[in-house]
């Protein structure tokens, strides 16, 4: 699959608790945030995003943080389901002029167990 | 509505060869954009169009990478002459506005043997 050699740090959790995916980002000129989920053989797929003037978000079942001060956004699953179990990814969304790029995380693995 | 396809989903070619892969955006997208991931490595950016224009390739390895978008509508990625480290996997993503979400492809896996 595609996280072969890849060494993700891995969350495991029971179905139905709440899970926490934290990630550290470094340019605090990022305009806005994105967390991504990815399946494997998918590409990854829009979760949630957060502007850089706000500091939290909540979508369905899912919440966004963002600290600013120490440059850490999270996202918190409630009441995880198996489905939930993917790669998750933080991004930085930079606005530069006419151009856009997102910088990704390095990943986390989220494993659910039934 | 169809999402972001690309073309081949997996591609094995040796050293020295040429390689092309395609992104078909969302319908009526006007960015695109090249990221990849190579292995062990967090998804990189390459560079993003808006309709046939680059507007920023600053992600693009090296000169052997060419991306091209005539038309506005599709996309190509060209990799002549293909070296090892360029194996990962390539995804291609699309959005209609700047700061709007980016819908990613499939992503097509290289393998450079």
């Amino acid at each position: 699959g595609e996280s072969v050699g890849l060494h993700l740090p891995t969350l495991s959790v029971q179905e139905g608790d709440n899970s926490i995916i934290n990630c550290a980002y470094s340019n605090s000129a990022s305009d806005y945030f994105i967390w991504y989920k990815q399946e494997s053989g998918k590409g990854p797929q829009f979760i949630i995003d957060i502007r850089s003037n706000m500091d939290k978000r909540q979508g369905q079942r899912v919440t966004v943080l963002l600290n600013k001060t120490v440059k850490h956004l999270s996202l918190q699953i409630a009441a995880t389901q198996p489905g939930d179990s993917a790669v998750y990814f933080c991004a930085e969304g930079l606005l530069q002029g006419g151009s856009e790029k997102l910088v990704f995380g390095k990943g986390m693995k989220l494993t659910v167990n039934p | 509505e169809a999402g972001v396809t690309q073309f081949p989903s997996h591609s094995v070619i040796e050293k020295g060869q040429t390689v092309t892969l395609r992104c078909d955006p969302i319908s009526g997208h006007d960015n695109l954009y090249w990221y990849r991931r190579v292995m062990g490595k967090e998804i990189k950016f390459l560079l993003h169009f808006v309709k046939e224009s680059k507007q920023d390739e600053s992600g693009m390895p090296n000169n052997r990478f060419l991306a091209e978008r005539t038309g506005g509508t599709y996309s190509t990625l060209k990799v002549q002459p293909a070296e090892l480290e360029d194996s990962g996997v390539y995804f291609c993503a699309s959005s209609p506005d700047r700061g709007n979400e980016q819908f990613f492809g499939p992503g097509t896996r290289l393998t450079v043997l």
